[in-house]
């Protein structure tokens, strides 16, 4: 069973808007990453939250994590259409990942 | 420096038939994971190598999916009589020790006719 579960589906926003991407998941964690993955293959790994952190940055990318609600975000500010892609939360507990099903963002141009 | 190689990129295979599957990890990693995504889906955990042994092979499905590990290097995964809902894309990633990162390989397409 998926421990995350990413919130919309699917996101379409116009080059230059801020895109939110929510993740929920069930079990506690020692830390939360997010991935991106263009056109159905390899990802690439983004940003990584440790549970005692609240909130992180990186570039356009901002990371919150709220372990009372059990629940992360990931806002991608001031996006570009190279941004289009798929993007993933997983969660872990020890060494294992365990993705979401994703949030599939268009970026208009 | 060279990231996770995997080949083939596609695979077609008739129904029945075997597959394998091969994944270079990055050198030096000494953690190893398949996961399969079928279409428009996440990731589905498979296998996890530390060094050559399996730890926790959970995730395979059926007695059809196998994995192996040269030391800390190459992986293969083979399915045995390959059924159509095996199609998927056939995801590797490796991390090194104590890091929590992994880093993905572009993946194997498999098509089962």
């Amino acid at each position: 069973s998926q421990q995350g579960e990413e919130d919309p589906q699917a996101l379409s926003i116009q080059e230059g808007e801020n895109a939110t991407m929510n993740c929920s998941y069930k079990t506690s964690i020692n830390n939360l990453q997010w991935y991106r993955q263009n056109s159905g293959r390899g990802l690439v790994h983004l940003i990584l939250i440790r549970s005692n952190e609240r909130e992180k940055h990186s570039g356009r990318l901002r990371v919150t994590l709220d372990t009372s609600k059990k629940s992360s975000s990931l806002l991608i500010t001031a996006s570009r259409a190279a941004d289009t892609a798929s993007y993933f939360c997983a969660t872990d507990s020890s060494y294992k990942l365990i993705f979401g099903s994703g949030t599939r963002l268009l970026v208009r141009p | 420096g060279a990231g996770v190689s995997q080949s083939p990129s596609n695979k077609v295979t008739e129904k029945g038939k075997d597959v394998e599957l091969r994944c270079d990890p990055i050198s030096g990693h000494t953690a190893l994971y398949w996961y399969r995504q079928r279409l428009g889906q996440g990731l589905e955990f498979l296998i996890y190598f530390q060094g050559n042994s399996a730890p926790d092979k959970s995730g395979l499905p059926s007695d059809r999916f196998s994995a192996e590990r040269t030391g800390e290097s190459v992986s293969t995964l083979t399915i045995q009589r390959t059924q159509q809902e095996d199609s998927a894309v056939y995801l590797c990633a490796s991390s090194p020790p104590s890091i929590y990162e992994q880093y993905f390989g572009p993946g194997t397409r498999l098509t089962v006719t």
